[in-house]
């Protein structure tokens, strides 16, 4: 696999916007994505972004994508307390494997 | 049955036993995936397979066994277990077209005493 690289926590006050950061190696890679995990469950598919797009906004997630410098962002906003998890990076490489970050533990605070 | 499930949800095993998680999907999918989850570490990738009747090692191979008869159940053995192996394992599978999103299923966290 190849690396993908992301800090461990994030606490956020609760409306705040939430913004987890991720740096990858692979600059072949097709597509990008955020998973996330809640306590005791399987990780779900929250967006992903497609290599040739800068951007991406669903709702109240924005994905940011720096080709150049291999960063990926998701940004959460105005984050609520379902919004606590762990959040994973992950670069698609080879046929249809993903590699993954060690996965950002979110903490939302009232 | 809806998406994965993965069989037994937990499990405490003493070392040097064997054992076999089981996984199975329903959605026709193509491809699938073994993974650990430890700590600190993220998802790392065992063994895959891209399609009934194959299989390839991923990142930490060592000690784990996979057969693919089916497109629906993907197995993962371990032969002889070791307390390094205490984790919690996920399948997970794709249709490997489009985005290639992996479906994941809820996990079996294994503990080897």
């Amino acid at each position: 696999g190849e690396d993908v690289e992301q800090s461990l926590f994030l606490s956020v006050r609760e409306g705040d916007s939430s913004v987890i950061n991720c740096t990858y190696t692979d600059s072949s890679s097709t597509y990008l994505y955020w998973y996330k995990q809640e306590p005791g469950a399987g990780l779900q598919l929250l967006t992903y972004i497609f290599s040739n797009m800068d951007m991406k906004q669903d709702q109240r997630l924005t994905v940011l994508l720096n080709k150049k410098d291999k960063h990926l962002s998701l940004r959460i906003a105005d984050t609520q307390t379902g919004d606590s998890a762990i959040y994973f990076c992950a670069e698609s490489w080879g046929d249809y494997k993903l590699s993954f970050g060690a996965g950002t533990t979110v903490t939302v605070r009232a | 049955i809806a998406g994965i499930t993965q069989a037994p949800t937990s499990q405490i095993l003493a070392a040097g036993r064997r054992m076999t998680l089981r996984c199975t999907q329903d959605m026709r999918h193509n491809a699938m995936y073994w993974y650990r989850q430890d700590l600190g570490l993220g998802l790392r990738l065992i063994h895959y397979s891209n399609t009934a009747g194959t299989t390839g090692k991923g990142e930490v191979p060592d000690g784990y066994s996979v057969s693919r008869a089916n497109t629906d159940d993907f197995p993962l053995t371990l032969a002889s277990a070791v307390p390094s192996q205490t984790s919690v394992y996920f399948c997970a599978s794709s249709d490997s077209s489009g985005s290639d999103e992996q479906f994941f299923g809820p996990g079996t966290r294994l503990t080897v005493l």
